[in-house]
């Protein structure tokens, strides 16, 4: 069974702090993995989508990088503002049908 | 485009009530799930469908149940609610998962006493 972790489970940072969230997952026949946001009492956002196939994905001050073979995704966000606190989430896709398998979460604070 | 929408928001029910948690979509989306966040255990996926009248259990099915009439409409049905069924459930549709992303309803938010 595909298990997905994310370390830390909560991080402060101040403002302006480059910064690393960790997802290892256990099995590496996954059709892509996703990163997500959730904003308190709401739902969630895709930030990122990595295909199997690659090994990162950017989008503005967010990039993505995938190692299939060892189990593992980073999320590095850039120049880290308030606006970014919120918790974030991985999943991996492990069937074509729609079963997303998702981490635990990490829980961001960024500090002014 | 509305996106994924979901009814109600918030919903107190008693044990043993049934009940039916609307999910919507205006984007010809073809797949669609049902996951419910619980502290501590993240998010499960209990049932989800590839396309209308098509679908299938995930990893929490016991005590729900769903259908798929048309592409886009996909209701989760509660049984007999219990109060282990307290939680908040999100909605989620993609066109095609493995190279598409997935947009998330705002969830509701469900308690049973």
């Amino acid at each position: 069974k595909q298990e997905v972790t994310q370390i830390p489970a909560a991080l402060s940072v101040p403002e302006g702090e480059n910064l690393v969230l960790n997802c290892s997952f256990t099995d590496s026949a996954i059709y892509n993995l996703q990163w997500f946001r959730q904003d308190p009492g709401k739902g969630l956002t895709s930030l990122l989508l990595i295909q199997s196939s690659q090994r990162e994905q950017t989008s503005g001050r967010l990039n993505a990088s995938l190692d299939k073979s060892s189990g593992r995704s980073t999320l590095y966000i850039a120049a880290s503002q308030p606006g970014d606190s919120a918790t974030y989430l991985c999943a991996v896709l492990v069937n074509a049908g729609n079963m997303l398998t998702f981490g635990g979460g990490t829980r961001l604070m960024v500090k002014p | 485009n509305a996106g994924v929408t979901q009814t109600p928001k918030f919903q107190v029910l008693k044990t043993g009530q049934s009940m039916t948690l609307q999910c919507a979509q205006d984007m010809n989306h073809e797949y669609m799930s049902w996951y419910r966040q619980d502290p501590g255990m993240g998010l499960r996926l209990i049932h989800y469908s590839v396309g209308a009248g098509i679908t299938d259990q995930g990893e929490v099915p016991n005590g729900y149940n769903v259908s798929r009439s048309t592409t886009e409409d996909f209701p989760l049905r509660l049984l007999s609610a219990a109060p282990s069924q307290t939680s908040v459930y999100f909605c989620a549709s993609s066109y095609y998962p493995v190279t598409d992303t997935q947009y998330f309803g705002p969830g509701t938010r469900l308690t049973v006493l």
